[in-house]
Order: structure tokens, then sequence, then C-alpha cells
């Protein structure tokens, strides 16, 4: 079956970059989408369709999917202590939703 | 704006079937290019897809489930439902429901990403 992988964790400070990877075989010929979850609460979706952002969502929130590539990657610019958050991606492959097994973003 | 409810038993034992439903309110659940998603999340571990079910009736299960599972669909009541047979205590967990946007873009690659979740419900397998 298909799988996607995250790291565990990443740590950035308050103002620097965050760069969370998801990599998954021919990942590139597929669609990736990202979710936020706060503790205690729902994911939400911050990307789909590889880099689109839903209303709301702040443009900070960036991400992309390389067409031939097996990784796609969700950027946080100037990260702030209220994006400390488990990020997972999703990809659908063919009759199935895949996610990562999720990365705990820590703002310090 | 489409909201989902899950409801059902939050302690079930174990050898038992646990079984949940989800009401969709705001928009109707054969509408739209949907797939209506079951997806689950044990303590501090990161969430699982279980299956879904188109408004067809057709349906989809993750492979890790799929001997056990049974996703079902109301359209007159604009629920769907999710049965979960044998279970043990591995399968204590927050249970979502949640609804899946699915298109093709560009008419090549399919995008499914989930746009609206319920506020999850905690199932606990016990005696």
């Amino acid at each position: 079956s298909y799988e996607l992988t995250q790291p565990p964790s990443v740590s950035v400070s308050p103002g620097q970059t965050a760069t969370i990877t998801c990599s998954g075989e021919k990942l590139g010929a597929k669609f990736a989408c990202w979710y936020q979850q706060k503790p205690g609460q729902s994911p939400v979706v911050v990307i789909y369709q590889d880099n689109k952002r839903p209303s709301g969502i702040p443009e900070r929130f960036s991400a992309s999917n390389s067409v031939n590539g097996d990784t796609a990657t969700l950027t946080i610019s100037e990260t702030q202590t209220m994006d400390e958050a488990d990020y997972y991606c999703q990809a659908w492959d063919g009759s199935t939703v895949v996610f990562g097994g999720g990365t705990k973003l820590t703002v310090l | 704006q489409v909201q989902l409810q899950e409801s059902g038993p939050g302690l079930v034992e174990p050898s038992q079937t646990l079984s949940l439903t989800c009401t969709v309110s705001g928009g109707s659940i054969s509408s739209g290019n949907y797939y209506w998603s079951w997806i689950r999340q044990p303590a501090g571990k990161g969430l699982d897809w279980i299956g879904h079910i188109y408004p067809s009736g057709s349906s989809s299960y993750n492979p890790s489930f799929q001997s056990r599972v049974t996703i079902s669909v109301d359209t007159s009541n604009n629920q769907f439902s999710l049965k979960v047979s044998s279970v043990t205590a591995a399968d204590t967990a927050v249970y979502y429901c949640a609804r899946n946007h699915h298109e093709r873009p560009y008419g090549g690659a399919y995008s499914n990403y989930v746009d609206s979740w319920g506020q999850g419900t905690l199932v606990t397998v016990s005696s």
C-alpha cells in the first residue's frame, strides 16, 4: 500500500521559516494537501492541490510538489507561536486516502 | 457552511461492534463532488483514514480495516454511518467524520482533500 513519510518533529525560532517534507513514491504525480492540527481540535486544511491556500489561511503558508519527484514541501514563513501544531500531508492513491505520519512543529 | 456531527456510544466492549453515525447539516450529502469519510486518531498518534462512501453507495476502505469495516449512507436523512466489528483496545480512538472534496482539476490526477471535519468523538473499547 502507498505510504507517505514525514519527519516526526521540526523546530523553528519565531520569525524564521519552517520547512516540513512529505515523501512518497512518485508523489509528484499526485496532488498533495496539508493539514494543521492543534491539541484538542479537528485538523484544518492549510494547503490543497499541492499549493492552493483555502480562504482564511495566511499567505505565510505555502507549499510545493515537484512534478517528477517524490517529495512535497510545506513552508511556513515568518513562523509564529500560533503555528505550533501537528502537520499532516495527505494524498489520493487511486481509490484510497493516505495520510503521512505527521510532524510536530515546535516554535521556540 | 456544511457541518458534520458524530454520534454514537463512547464505550464499546471488546469483540463487539462499534457503530457511529455522522449527521450532515447545511448542505445535501448528495450534492457536489464529495466523498464522505471516516478517519480516526488514537491518543497521541496520527490520522488513520478508515474509508469513505459516495452518495451512490459505492465505498472504499483502508486495506488495514477492510475486513472489519462497513460504511453506509442514508441520503434521505443526510447521514452516513460506520461499523467496525470485533473491536479491541487498539480501536480506542477519536473518530472523525469528514467531507472529502474530490475532483480532477486539470483532467489528469485526482485531487482529494478534507474540507470539512466533524468535532470528533472518543470511542473507548473496554469491558
